[in-house]
């Protein structure tokens, strides 16, 4: 069963603009809600990540936004940029075990 | 600091045919994953192990997957005999510890093309 839920599978934004991914999830027993960055031929990388006690946080371009009685969380990239351009995937973790699961994924691409 | 090391890089195999993947985690790194990601999906997790121990292998096909982890470093993953939706890549990923929310460091991934 699917327990965290992503949207849109792609997205095409203009330099300089706003990319919005968002994660919807169904178990309350989620301790963290990272974001991971991968690009083609690498693996995934952690970007920034939440704490459900927490309803933004912001780290550079990047800006976590979370509900928590709606079980949601979204990603907004502010100013995007070509090289922002990659394949984006929300998570949930248990922290007891540190077990991820994963999003569907988010293709980005940002035009020049 | 050096990352997670994979190999091979790239394997293809007929269908029926055994595949072994390598991972050399980050230094002093506890606990090891091996994730399978499917083209266009998210990686899903196939077995975890803390130190030389598994954690979980709830996911893990173990009619035809297994895995080991020797002296609690390198891992190894093995899939016999292969199938034709076993075609993905197969991601290692390590982290310090258990005890709580720690990022997980993700390797290059082995991609695994099954025909």
């Amino acid at each position: 069963q699917q327990q965290v839920k992503q949207s849109p599978q792609s997205l095409i934004v203009q330099k300089g603009g706003i990319s919005i991914i968002n994660c919807a999830y169904e178990n309350t027993a989620f301790d963290y809600f990272p974001w991971y960055q991968q690009f083609p031929g690498k693996g995934p990388a952690l970007l920034i990540a939440i704490r459900p006690d927490v309803s933004e946080k912001k780290e550079g371009r990047f800006t976590i936004s979370f509900n928590k009685s709606a079980k949601q969380f979204s990603l907004h990239i502010m100013d995007s940029q070509p090289g922002d351009s990659a394949t984006y995937f929300c998570a949930a973790v248990k922290a007891a075990g540190n077990k991820l699961t994963f999003g569907g994924g988010t293709r980005v691409l940002v035009k020049p | 600091e050096a990352g997670v090391a994979q190999s091979p890089r790239y394997k293809i195999i007929e269908k029926r045919q055994s595949v072994a993947f390598w991972c050399n985690p980050i230094s002093g790194h506890a606990t090891l994953y091996w994730y399978q990601q499917i083209l266009g999906q998210g990686p899903k997790l196939l077995i975890q192990f803390q130190n030389n121990g598994v954690v979980d292998d709830s996911q893990l096909p173990k009619d035809r997957f297994s895995a080991e982890r020797l002296k609690g470093v390198d891992s190894t993953l093995k899939i016999q005999p292969a199938k034709l939706e076993d075609s993905a890549v197969y991601l290692c990923a390590s982290s310090s510890w258990t005890g709580t929310y720690n990022e997980q460091f993700f390797g290059p991934g082995t991609r695994l093309t099954v025909l």
